[in-house]
């Protein structure tokens, strides 16, 4: 099993739609992050989480918001989906112990919105 | 200017020859670096991190040069399975804030 599950892997919605997408993770990490990426852009990071009652935003965070409902459970909505928001999304985890820990992301949700 | 900035290749390297990449990043205060790959459509995964003293793991080393600030991955003896797209990683001191370069593509030719 993955320690770090994404859910659903593919959506195809049209906009103004609300979509959420859920990552769980059984790494015991306390820290989780969301980003997305684009072709030429690499990877940008949206919202990032600490603990349970810490959200902080990221570089691109306007028209997302998220949710730790556990220490296992990142979510990520989007209230209301533009066309612009069609990329691919991947949720990460990392341990708090020290600055030199790398993140371990999931398989990835493929986003399209007609 | 991007904060971490790479060659986007695309790199077609016979297989069993060597290959180097490098990176740049702009902000002199980046504490840690890591490489990952990511293959089409996949996730990254981490191939290594990127020590001070330099590393090595395997056919792969990674060295930091912080006076030119720059990161390199060098792959011995390339293996068709190497063919990825190569992302440089950096971070701030206590900033949980990774910056992730665009990536190198890297295909092997048979």
């Amino acid at each position: 099993d993955a320690d770090v599950t994404q859910t659903p892997r593919n959506r195809i919605t049209k906009t103004g739609k609300r979509i959420m997408l859920e990552c769980s993770q059984t790494k015991g990490h306390d820290r989780m992050y969301w980003y997305r990426q684009d072709p030429g852009l690499g990877l940008r990071l949206i919202y990032y989480s600490f603990d349970v009652k810490d959200i902080n935003k990221g570089e691109i965070s306007d028209g997302y918001s998220v949710s730790r409902q556990a220490q296992a459970k990142f979510s990520l909505s989007l209230e209301s989906a533009i066309p612009n928001q069609t990329a691919l999304y991947f949720c990460a985890t990392s341990d708090s112990t020290g600055s030199s820990q790398p993140q371990h992301f999931g398989d990835g949700t493929r986003l399209s919105i007609l | 200017r991007k904060e971490v900035e790479q060659d986007p290749g695309p790199f077609n390297v016979p297989e069993g020859a060597t290959v180097a990449f490098n990176c740049t990043y702009s902000n002199s205060a980046s504490q840690s670096f890591f490489w990952y790959r990511q293959d089409c459509r996949k996730e990254p995964k981490l191939l290594m991190s990127v020590y001070s003293s330099g590393n090595e793991d395997g056919r792969f080393t990674a060295q930091l040069n912080r006076a030119s600030q720059y990161i390199s991955l060098l792959i011995r003896d390339s293996k068709l399975s190497d063919s990825a797209t190569y992302l440089c990683v950096g971070r701030g001191f206590g900033n949980e804030k990774l910056t992730f370069g665009t990536g190198t593509r890297l295909t092997i030719i048979p």
